[in-house]
């Protein structure tokens, strides 16, 4: 069965400082991975994804993440942490039969000034 | 593009009644699917539509849960007899293809809540 693990239910980072918010996944084959942000009482917000290709991935609002197939890791970064990124954030891979997404428990990101 | 809409944002009602939810797709999207999060939790697939057809459901729906695509473009969620643990958030999202490495774009879903 496919998975995904996000082992840290909350990150704190200095404004300023990078952040990584980590992700393991567990998949037969090559996987589609993705990352999502959500903000209080909305949707989920598609940040970036990894289908193929270069390993580092460059997404939206200066994240990008890194796929690690020796580690089956896909964790999301960014050199310089904003207040306004404090949100819940998480990683999924996506079913290739059915497309539908299989979402860790997510990771808060906490970003103090 | 208008992005995936839902109605309505909030829902509370009393337990033992029937709630239903609607979700309008981005027009050009015929993939929908629908899933339920709850407190502190990612989101879990319930069902997903290709146009009208419902082509898989989880065995998170029970038979109380019924989905509906009618015409391939907006998509109902009903609930039935609704119980307490039926309060989450109801997250509904859409796609192009399955061979589109587009993502899904998800709407602000629906928050039910059962008193």
């Amino acid at each position: 069965a496919q998975s995904v693990a996000q082992p840290e239910d909350q990150v704190n980072v200095a404004e300023g400082n990078p952040l990584t918010v980590k992700c393991t996944y567990s998949v037969s084959g090559n996987p589609y991975l993705f990352w999502y942000v959500q903000y209080p009482n909305r949707g989920l917000q598609f940040l970036l994804k990894y289908i193929t290709g270069d390993n580092l991935v460059k997404g939206s609002y200066g994240f990008e993440a890194e796929f690690n197939k020796s580690q089956t890791s896909f964790h999301l970064k960014k050199p310089s942490a904003l207040v306004s990124d404090s949100a819940l954030y998480f990683c999924a891979v996506r079913d290739k039969s059915t497309g539908k997404l299989i979402f860790g428990q997510g990771t808060t990101l906490q970003v103090k000034p | 593009d208008t992005g995936v809409s839902q109605d309505p944002r909030h829902k509370i009602t009393k337990r033992g009644q029937n709630v239903t939810f609607r979700c309008d797709p981005i027009s050009e999207h015929n993939r929908l699917y629908w899933y339920r999060q709850t407190l502190g939790q990612g989101p879990e697939f319930l069902t997903y539509f290709q146009n009208e057809a419902q082509l898989e459901k989880s065995r998170l729906l029970s038979d109380r849960f019924s989905a509906e695509r009618p015409k391939g473009s907006f998509s109902t969620l009903e609930i039935q007899r609704t119980e307490q643990g039926d309060s989450a958030m109801y997250l509904c999202a859409s796609s192009l293809e399955l061979d589109s490495d587009q993502p899904q774009h998800f709407g602000d879903g629906t928050r039910l809540s059962i008193l």
